[in-house]
């Protein structure tokens, strides 16, 4: 699975929007870009997944750039319960060895 | 909204011992994983399990571990001679088949080895 890197975190106002960056610069034709969050020490959550789209669903918006070698995820107006580690992952999307490989993610703060 | 729960939440048991942790995935999913996290570190894949037998293993997923569906509904974690470095949290997931990707974690098991 192609390498992912992400800040090590950030902070965005309550109601803000907040932009979470992510490079995959090696990712290849047939591997997607998921996203999970992990709020304190519960199991990580989906959050969202794209190809070469954007992305957009309840939780969130996946920007994925032309050339696929980095990709923003956004979060539209940040709440306080926003407050976790965010998870950028690149893997194939089927197939039964499908596993994550996580990386240390983002830890958004989200501050009043 | 069906989701992956687990049992017990918290397992403490001294070095030597067996541990069985539990999984209920949701229903009709056809993948499922077992990950770890030890704290303070990153979340580690353990195991993949499709079609009744393993899909994929990691290094850590020795011969101590091993993982069982015994009934239709039941996804198990054993492992068999619990060690000091075992002590971590146990996630299990679980992953719809047709092309969904997207993996459901469990709220985890928290295990304590003394």
């Amino acid at each position: 699975d192609a390498k992912t890197t992400q800040p090590p975190s950030m902070d965005c106002a309550e109601g803000r929007a907040a932009n979470l960056p992510c490079n995959h610069s090696t990712i290849s034709g047939n591997e997607y870009v998921y996203w999970y969050r992990q709020i304190h020490s519960q199991g990580p959550q989906y959050i969202i997944h794209g190809l070469k789209n954007n992305e957009t669903n309840e939780m969130a918006s996946l920007i994925i750039t032309e050339d696929r070698k980095s990709s923003t995820l956004i979060l539209p107006h940040a709440t306080l319960r926003d407050t976790a580690v965010y998870y950028c992952i690149v893997t194939r999307s089927t197939g039964a060895n499908s596993k994550l490989t996580f990386g240390k993610g983002i830890t958004l703060s989200v501050r009043p | 909204e069906p989701e992956v729960t687990q049992t017990p939440s918290h397992q403490v048991t001294q070095m030597g011992q067996e541990v069985i942790l539990r999984c209920v995935p949701i229903s009709n999913h056809l993948y499922f994983y077992w990950y770890r996290q030890i704290l303070g570190q990153k979340v580690e894949f353990l195991v993949s399990f499709y079609n009744n037998e393993i899909s994929e293993k990691s290094e850590i997923f020795d011969d101590q571990f091993s993982v069982e569906r015994p009934d239709g509904s039941n996804f198990t974690l054993k492992i068999r001679s619990t060690k000091l470095e075992d002590s971590a949290m146990y996630f299990c997931a679980s992953r719809g088949g047709g092309g969904k990707g997207e993996q459901y974690f469990g709220p985890g098991t928290r295990l304590t080895v003394t």
